[in-house]
């Protein structure tokens, strides 16, 4: 069965100290890797999508990167409207869905 | 604004009761689906459609019922409300799963079954 780990759970930063939130993955073959960011009441904003180890993406103070059995979602000097939950799924071979991992809130205090 | 379009944004069922929750795109996406999202559960897929007259199951199906007459419209019933149901929930759709495009998740509809 697909599994999708985030750690941690919950990750308080002051703003400008830089971290790394982790997604561990256990699939049978992966075909992508999705990054989504959720604000409280409302739904997932899609950040990034990566295909195979070693492929990175950047967008503003965010990086995404991926091994063969995890991701990093590395934020760089924070600001407080960084604070939102992350979430990691994953897309998987002959699958028609997304599996998503529990999700990692953030927050960023000024 | 082009998206996701889902209504209503909050209600109150009582136990029994059944309803339809609406979700609509205006981006000609072929795939859209149903999540619910619980604390500490994540978002677990409900149902799932990869285009017109076609749907299917996810991991949390039961009590649940769809249909896609159209490529615009994929709408949620909940048969006989039960608290268990008690949720948010979000439809999401995409161009093509299969050629990993990201979701566009709509805003969500929050229910309260009591």
């Amino acid at each position: 069965e697909d599994q999708v780990t985030q750690s941690p759970e919950a990750l308080r930063l002051q703003e400008g100290e830089s971290s790394s939130l982790n997604c561990s993955y256990t699939v049978s073959g992966l075909r992508g890797l999705f990054w989504y960011r959720q604000d409280p009441g409302k739904g997932p904003e899609f950040l990034f999508t990566l295909y195979s180890a070693g492929e990175e993406k950047e967008k503003e103070r965010l990086k995404a990167t991926l091994t063969k059995k995890e991701s990093f979602l590395h934020i760089t000097a924070p600001k407080p409207e960084d604070s939102a939950t992350y979430l990691c799924a994953v897309h998987t071979q002959g699958a028609q869905k997304l599996v998503f991992g529990q999700g990692t809130r953030l927050t960023i205090n000024p | 604004n082009a998206g996701v379009t889902q209504t209503p944004k909050f209600q109150v069922l009582k136990t029994g009761q059944s309803m339809t929750l609406q979700c609509a795109q205006d981006m000609n996406h072929e795939y859209m689906s149903w999540y619910r999202q619980d604390p500490g559960m994540g978002l677990r897929l409900i149902h799932y459609s990869v285009g017109a007259g076609i749907t299917d199951q996810g991991e949390v199906p039961n009590g649940y019922n769809v249909s896609r007459s159209t490529t615009e419209d994929f709408p949620l019933r909940l048969l006989s409300a039960a608290p268990s149901q008690t949720s948010v929930y979000f439809c999401a759709s995409s161009y093509s799963l299969q050629r990993n495009y990201g979701y566009t998740f709509g805003s969500g509809t929050r229910l309260t079954v009591v």
